[in-house]
């Protein structure tokens, strides 16, 4: 199992602003992802956070709107650039900490952003 | 395409039994998953089924079939507690999760 730690837990931001989420692990893993997640919807998935690479983005987000770092194994930033109400939503990491295929998901507690 | 279908909703009574359905259409298939999800807080994983039959951990237990691309959840024996949303995942042939939209289910007394 993973235990995953996530700052902010919410913030309210302005429009044309840009919000920093930081995701910390208790331990080393491989695989991380940034998930976006509407009011009552379900998932989707902006980028799979690669150490030492850069982040492989999903179809509809772009690295300029949603930049990511990924410096070691137990950690992670997403950043949400020049912000528009469109973006306000829970914001989600999460690893795969196990081996072979049944790749189980730990979630962090995510971050509810909400744009102004 | 891909896709993921569940009822959005279903409501059940405490003690009773629920069956909550999932439907996949994926390229390739590499398990299907589900998720607990109450109201403001992280997904938690429930299950997961690569193989064709039933799986039971307690009360919840999760059937795969997929030749039908067909799921179901049950849970016994309802708690309050459960109320919850309860996502269904599949991965598709390049590792990636296909997610539902989600089955809000709501126990009552």
């Amino acid at each position: 199992s993973a235990v995953i730690s996530q700052k902010p837990s919410r913030d309210i931001c302005q429009r044309g602003t840009s919000l920093t989420i930081q995701c910390q692990v208790d331990s080393q893993v491989t695989m991380m992802f940034w998930y976006r997640q509407q009011p009552g919807q379900s998932l989707t998935l902006i980028a799979t956070a690669n150490q030492g690479s850069e982040a492989t983005y999903e179809s509809g987000f772009v690295i300029d709107k949603f930049p990511i770092s990924r410096p070691n194994l137990t950690f992670s930033t997403l950043t949400v650039s020049n912000m528009s109400p469109e973006d306000s939503s829970i914001y989600l990491c999460s690893v795969a900490p196990g081996q072979g295929f049944s790749y189980e998901q730990y979630f962090g507690p995510g971050t509810r952003l909400t744009v102004t | 395409g891909q896709n993921i279908d569940q009822p959005t909703e279903m409501t059940a009574t405490e003690g009773a039994i629920v069956q909550i359905n999932c439907t996949y259409q994926t390229s390739g298939f590499n398990g299907l998953f589900w998720y607990q999800q109450h109201a403001g807080e992280a997904p938690t994983f429930l299950s997961y089924n690569v193989l064709d039959g039933l799986e039971e951990k307690g009360r919840f237990s999760s059937f795969l079939s997929r030749s039908k691309g067909y799921s179901y959840l049950l849970l016994k024996e309802l708690q309050m507690k459960d109320s919850a949303s309860y996502l269904c995942a599949a991965m598709d042939s390049n590792y990636q999760l296909i997610w539902g939209a989600g089955t809000k289910l709501i126990i009552k007394p």
